[in-house]
């Protein structure tokens, strides 16, 4: 079975420092994808990046990059130069494809706020 | 940029009525989900649907159902709103495929009071 395990259920980081938001996962598939999402409080689920389980290089876009460690089923997010736009809960999720359907797990989530 | 579109952000409805929230993705994805968002629970997974005409039971089906009669659109109906039923609807779509480990893309979520 699929789990994504978020340790931290919340977080404080000062404006301008960078941030690392834990995640874990259990597969035992060997084809994969890691996401990470961004849900503020108005609710919407915004995508911020992706990892496939076969890319040998770390996924970053802008500010946020995934510290993808493969052997320790770890895919931490680390967000530089935090801004005060980044307050929200950030979800981790793990996708699997299986007979030709889609399975997605999610973590608990981590509610980062950036205090100026 | 992928669009997924829900009818509301907020709804207010009473016991006992039949619920409809609609969903609209304009990317060509076979597929699409719908979740609810409750406090402490996370997103759990309601239907999904990976093709038209097409639906498959998500972790919690009760006291819904879906409809797909159109690639772009899929609904989500509750049959006779209960109190229970009060949440966060996250509707999303995919790409589909074999081996298609890509991204959900959500709509902006409807929070559903029911009273």
């Amino acid at each position: 079975a699929q789990k994504i395990t978020q340790t931290q259920p919340g977080m404080f980081v000062q404006e301008k420092e960078a941030v690392t938001l834990d995640c874990t996962y259990d597969t035992s598939d060997q084809s994969y994808g890691l996401f990470w999402y961004k849900q503020p409080s108005s609710g919407e689920m915004i995508f911020l990046i992706y990892q496939g389980s076969y890319d040998e290089q770390n996924a970053t876009e802008g500010r946020y990059s995934l510290n993808f460690q493969k052997a320790r089923k770890s895919a931490n997010l680390v967000i530089s130069a935090s801004q005060l736009g980044d307050s929200a809960m950030y979800f981790c999720a793990m996708i699997t494809t299986s007979g030709g359907y889609q399975k997605v797990t999610f973590g608990t989530g981590t509610k980062l706020q950036v205090i100026p | 940029d992928v669009k997924v579109t829900q009818s509301s952000r907020y709804l207010v409805k009473r016991t006992g009525e039949k619920v409809f929230l609609e969903c609209v993705q304009d990317m060509d994805h076979e597929n699409m989900f719908w979740y609810r968002q409750d406090p402490g629970l996370g997103l759990r997974l309601i239907y999904f649907s990976y093709d038209v005409k097409m639906k498959e039971k998500g972790d919690i089906p009760e006291g819904y159902s879906v409809s797909r009669e159109k690639k772009e659109r899929f609904s989500l109906i509750l049959e006779s709103a209960s109190t229970n039923q009060t949440s966060m609807y996250l509707c999303a779509s995919s790409l589909g495929g074999w081996g298609a480990n890509q991204p959900q893309h959500f709509g902006d979520g409807t929070r559903l009071s029911i009273l």
